[in-house]
């Protein structure tokens, strides 16, 4: 049973252009998302979280947005460049073991940024 | 400040043998996470280490092993390899469980 889908697997846009990338969980239970980037041959790294007391996180170029009723977030890259060309991964953690000690990860989308 | 280390990079193992994978955190970090990741299933949580206590468990068998050791050094034990082990195992560590920065990994290949 898949608690967080990324249900696109991939995603194509234009340099300069806003990425949405979507990602819905199961898991009432879920108090704290975060989103990874991923290269090839490397560790996930940390790009952005949010706690489900807020609705809106931004950092820079990168926002990501809550949806509880929903069980929904996006993170969204503006304006996007070919250096985020990446697999971005979804992930989730329940409140009861602490942000982040426990991590539920979607499947990834793999983000193509054309020049 | 050195990063999460783990080694070996790269492994190949054969069916039934055992493999041990290790870990160092970066320094001062007394949580460590291991994950396993498969082109199918993704990301998936092996066990969490705080102060060498297991804290979290993921749902793998108990052929998957870990242990931490007072220095917060992390090591993953797999016996009686299958195929289906072969993956990326990633460790991750954190100063007080937020915040997890992971290493490079270790390729797993059992053939």
């Amino acid at each position: 049973d898949q608690q967080v889908k990324q249900n696109s697997p991939s995603l194509s846009v234009q340099e300069g252009r806003i990425s949405i990338l979507n990602c819905d969980y199961t898991n009432s239970m879920f108090d704290y998302f975060l989103w990874y980037k991923k290269y090839p041959a490397e560790g996930p790294t940390f790009l952005i979280s949010i706690s489900s007391i807020k609705d809106k996180n931004e950092d820079g170029r990168f926002t990501v947005f809550l949806n509880k009723s929903a069980k929904h977030l996006s993170l969204h890259i503006v304006p996007s460049q070919p250096g985020d060309s990446a697999v971005y991964f979804c992930a989730a953690s329940p409140s009861d073991t602490g942000a982040n000690s426990k991590l539920t990860f979607g499947k990834g989308i793999t983000l193509s940024v054309r020049p | 400040k050195a990063g999460v280390t783990q080694t070996p990079r790269y492994l190949i193992k054969t069916r039934g043998q055992q493999v041990t994978l290790s870990c160092s955190p970066i320094s001062g970090h007394r949580s460590v996470s291991w994950y396993q990741q498969t082109p199918g299933q993704g990301l998936q949580f092996l066990f969490e280490y705080f102060s060498e206590t297991q804290r979290n468990k993921g749902n793998f068998p108990g052929r998957f092993s870990g242990r931490q050791f007072s220095n917060s050094r992390s090591e993953m034990n797999v016996s009686t390899l299958e195929l289906g082990d072969s993956a990326l195992y990633l460790c991750a560590s954190s100063l007080v469980g937020y915040g997890y920065t992971f290493g490079s990994g270790t390729r797993l290949t059992v053939v």
